[in-house]
């Protein structure tokens, strides 16, 4: 299983562009990257995922470097709303996702 | 399109009580089905998955048990509640390999 690390808790202010990263050095070839959001008393909602490269959608970007061993969530344009906690989630198949402690971004005024 | 239904949505019970959350997937067939649990201001943390009907994987050892009786059914529960099982409980659903999740509102559970 591959093991996430991330940073514990962000902080930004709107408008900004958040990079939020991944670490994940033990990912296996057939994992795949795929990020949260969660917001207070709610269930995670998907973000993106990706298996390598870039990945862009309407709210975020992934990057994922060659060796695949990070990634990289890209928020542009940051509001108050997407104060929240971020998880990165690396695994293949259905089975066995497990959730990392993910990274609690606040943006402010 | 695919919904997922959990309920109830908030719950008290007393310590030495059953328990039974139940979750429903509409719209799909054969999902992957998954409940986590979150204590207050934790990551999520897995109970059981199962990716068909009468199978069921369990990640963590504790009182709790899991059930799926029809193919978009699944059901967690307990005979006796402990203090620790307090949480709030998430069942979610995905559909093939290496696609999203897709989770529900969850349960909180108060356990007094």
């Amino acid at each position: 299983l591959a093991k996430t690390t991330q940073p514990i808790s962000m902080d930004s202010y709107e408008g900004q562009e958040v990079n939020i990263t991944c670490s994940h050095n033990n990912i296996a070839t057939n994992d795949y990257i795929t990020w949260y959001q969660q917001f207070p008393s709610q269930g995670p909602r998907f973000i993106i995922q990706g298996y390598k490269t870039k990945v862009t959608n309407e709210v975020a970007s992934l990057f994922i470097p060659a060796d695949r061993k990070s990634s990289t969530l890209s928020l542009p344009r940051v509001s108050l709303s997407d104060t929240a906690v971020y998880y990165c989630l690396v695994a293949g198949g259905y089975n066995k996702l497990i959730f990392g402690a993910g990274t609690r971004l606040a943006v402010h005024p | 399109s695919q919904t997922i239904h959990q309920w109830p949505a908030t719950l008290v019970q007393p310590v030495g009580s059953p328990l039974s959350l139940e979750c429903t997937v509409e719209g799909t067939s054969n999902p992957n089905l998954y409940w986590y649990r979150q204590a207050a201001g934790r990551g999520l943390q897995l109970l059981f998955y199962s990716v068909g009907i009468g199978q069921i994987s369990s990640e963590v050892p504790q009182n709790l048990s899991a059930s799926r009786p029809q193919d978009r059914q699944f059901i967690l529960s307990s005979k006796k509640l402990l203090l620790s099982d307090s949480g709030f409980y998430l069942c979610a659903w995905s559909v093939g390999e290496n696609s999203p999740l897709h989770f529900g509102n969850g349960t909180r559970l108060t356990v007094t």
